[in-house]
């Protein structure tokens, strides 16, 4: 148990829609990753937050926002679903700033149909 | 543009015997390499890192080796056990407090035969 907790582990959703992803980080973490895993891709780095303001930008999509919270959970909102966008999504956290030896949550499958 | 690559998709290998897995780079700003391992349903554990002035570093049965002018690394696992067997991924950053943004290889399969 890396002490990293998601939810949901798992949802299906229909094109066009929208969820929100839930990470709580480790105990004393302020930073969180977002990472996207899709099929047979290695993890793609989404997004960064730090204490509540977001560090780091990588691929992350228009229509896909995160926010971290005075508690340090953090959300991911995926919106305007498509096909394309089922994948694993995982989330990280790390006591600093660096993301190295960052632990990851179980990660949530998203299923668009 | 995969910036870190894993050519290998898997690697069988026998119980008590060597693993070798290889990654190779493309950013030559990249300074600091990891390994990470994922088993089914769970997300990935940390392994080993490296820093680019090492060349080689261990840890018990993992060894990680860095060679900067061929842009490569590889993990060296031994001996091989049967838990072993799970993907392994190759990450690097630019620096270790580089504000995040690992960039990771597409990862191996490793299965270990009895």
């Amino acid at each position: 148990d890396s002490g990293v907790t998601q939810t949901p582990k798992h949802l299906i959703t229909a094109t066009g829609q929208r969820v929100t992803l839930r990470c709580s980080p480790r105990s004393g973490d302020l930073s969180v990753y977002w990472y996207q895993q899709s099929l047979d891709q290695g993890l793609q780095f989404l997004i960064q937050y730090y204490n509540g303001e977001e560090r780091a930008k990588g691929n992350i999509l228009e229509r896909f926002s995160a926010q971290q919270f005075p508690d340090l959970h953090s959300e991911l909102n995926l919106s305007s679903l498509e096909l394309g966008d089922s994948a694993l999504y995982f989330c990280a956290s790390s006591g600093g700033l660096s993301n190295t030896e960052a632990f990851f949550g179980q990660g949530t499958r998203l299923t668009v149909v | 543009d995969q910036q870190v690559k894993q050519n290998s998709p898997s690697l069988s290998v026998q119980e008590g015997r060597i693993s070798i897995l290889n990654c190779d780079y493309t950013n030559s700003m990249f300074d600091y390499f990891l390994w990470y391992k994922k088993y089914p349903a769970e997300g990935p554990t940390f392994l080993i890192s490296i820093s680019s002035i090492k060349d080689k570093n261990e840890d018990g049965r993992f060894t990680v080796f860095l060679n900067k002018s061929a842009k490569h690394l590889s993990l060296h696992i031994v001996p091989s056990q049967p838990g072993d067997s799970a993907v392994y991924f190759c990450a690097a950053s630019e620096g270790t407090d580089s504000w995040g943004k690992l960039q990771f290889g597409a990862g191996t399969q490793v299965v270990v035969t009895p």
